[in-house]
Parts: structure tokens; sequence; C-alpha cells
């Protein structure tokens, strides 16, 4: 069975820090890798990664895929108070015919 | 706006009630999906559509019952709810099964 770890669960932190997130797996014939940012409802899609060690960058986010130990790491650099929400991890695989999602790690930034 | 409309956003029932949740997306996607999310769950995976046929079903309880009339529009018709399927129910569509999926809003469903 197709399995997404996210951690760490929850976390705080202060307006500029810097944080990373982790996302591991285990999926029979890996396919991509996607992250995805919950705020109140719906996740919006923040990157799908394919290729091992190729660094994604959307602002003050990027994410690194590394197959080899079977994960996948989120940045985020200069957090804001509205970067606070669940960074949700989801990995395809041809086990399933759709995503395996992680239970997310909740990000609260403070002032 | 992510081209996945969700009708109602909110609903509120009784146990014996049967209602119906409406998805549809503007993307020309072929596949789309029913999840639910629960409180302090990850999301689950409910149902697959892929080019109006189902592909998959997780186990679902037959008191949901998933229809897709055409490539644009998800319908997920509930009946003799319990509480515990109090959830946001989302709705995704993506180009193919395994592409990257986009959301709905969802639909908070409250059952009493």
């Amino acid at each position: 069975e197709d399995k997404v770890v996210q951690s760490p669960l929850s976390l705080v932190v202060h307006e500029g820090d810097t944080v990373t997130l982790n996302c591991s797996y285990e999926v029979t014939n890996f396919r991509s890798l996607l992250w995805y940012k919950q705020e109140k409802k719906a996740p919006t899609f923040l990157f799908m990664l394919t290729s091992s060690g190729i660094e994604k960058k959307s602002g003050r986010l990027s994410s690194i895929l590394d197959k080899k130990e079977l994960s996948s790491i989120l940045n985020i650099t200069a957090t804001q108070t509205g970067d606070s929400a669940i960074y949700l991890c989801a990995v395809a695989g041809s086990g399933r015919r759709a995503l395996t999602f992680g239970s997310g790690t909740r990000l609260q930034v403070q002032p | 706006e992510t081209g996945v409309t969700q009708t109602p956003r909110h609903l509120v029932m009784g146990m014996t009630n049967k209602k119906s949740l409406k998805c549809e997306q503007h993307l020309g996607h072929n596949a789309m999906y029913w999840y639910k999310q629960s409180a302090k769950k990850p999301l689950e995976l409910m149902f697959v559509y892929n080019f109006k046929e189902q592909t998959e079903n997780n186990s679902v309880p037959s008191r949901f019952s998933p229809e897709c009339p055409n490539s644009s529009h998800l319908f997920l018709h509930l009946h003799t709810l319990q509480p515990e399927d109090s959830a946001l129910y989302l709705c995704a569509s993506s180009q193919d099964v395994l592409d990257t999926q986009y959301f709905g809003p969802g639909t908070r469903l409250t059952v009493l």
C-alpha cells in the first residue's frame, strides 16, 4: 500500500524565519510528487516534482525531490503570516490510480 | 479560481434526507475525483472517474453514490447519512489520472 509521511505535523515560527517541511514516501512505481497549500478550504497546487535533484522555485517557496532517499522538502524563506496553512504532500504511483496524500504539516507564522 | 466549481458550498442535512453535491470543471479535463476531508485526518480519496467511467471506489459505503454524466460534471448523491459523514467534500479534476489535480472549493457537509 502506498504511504506518505510528513513531518513535522505542526510548526510555529515567527515572521522572517525560514522553514523546511519534509515528506517521505513509499510508493509502487513512483511517478510524481506534488505539494499543495491548504488554507481555509481546498488545496491549491504548488509544485510537481518528477526528477531527482532539480529544484523548483516560486517566489519564496522552493522544493526538491530526492528519489534515492524517497523524500522531498519544501522550503519557505522569509515567512509571512499569509504562509500560515496546512502544507500537503501527495505522491502518484502505479499502485493506485490517483494520489496518496500525507497528513499534512500545519504551519503557523506569528507576527 | 481553479476552474473547478462545487455547489452547494454548505449543506446541513438530517440522517433521513437525500441530497446531491455537484461538481463542474471548465478545464477540459478527462479525470474527476471525489475526496473527503474530516477533521484531523488526511484527505481520503473516495471515487475516481476517467472518461466518465468509474475506475476507483475506495470502499466507500453505499450511502454515497457517485454519478458522472459527462467529463465536465460529477455528482455525489447522498442518502441516509450518519453524523460521522460530516466533513468537507472536495472535488478535483486532472487532464488524465496521475496528472496534477485541481481542486474545487469544497462542500462543507453537516449531518445532524
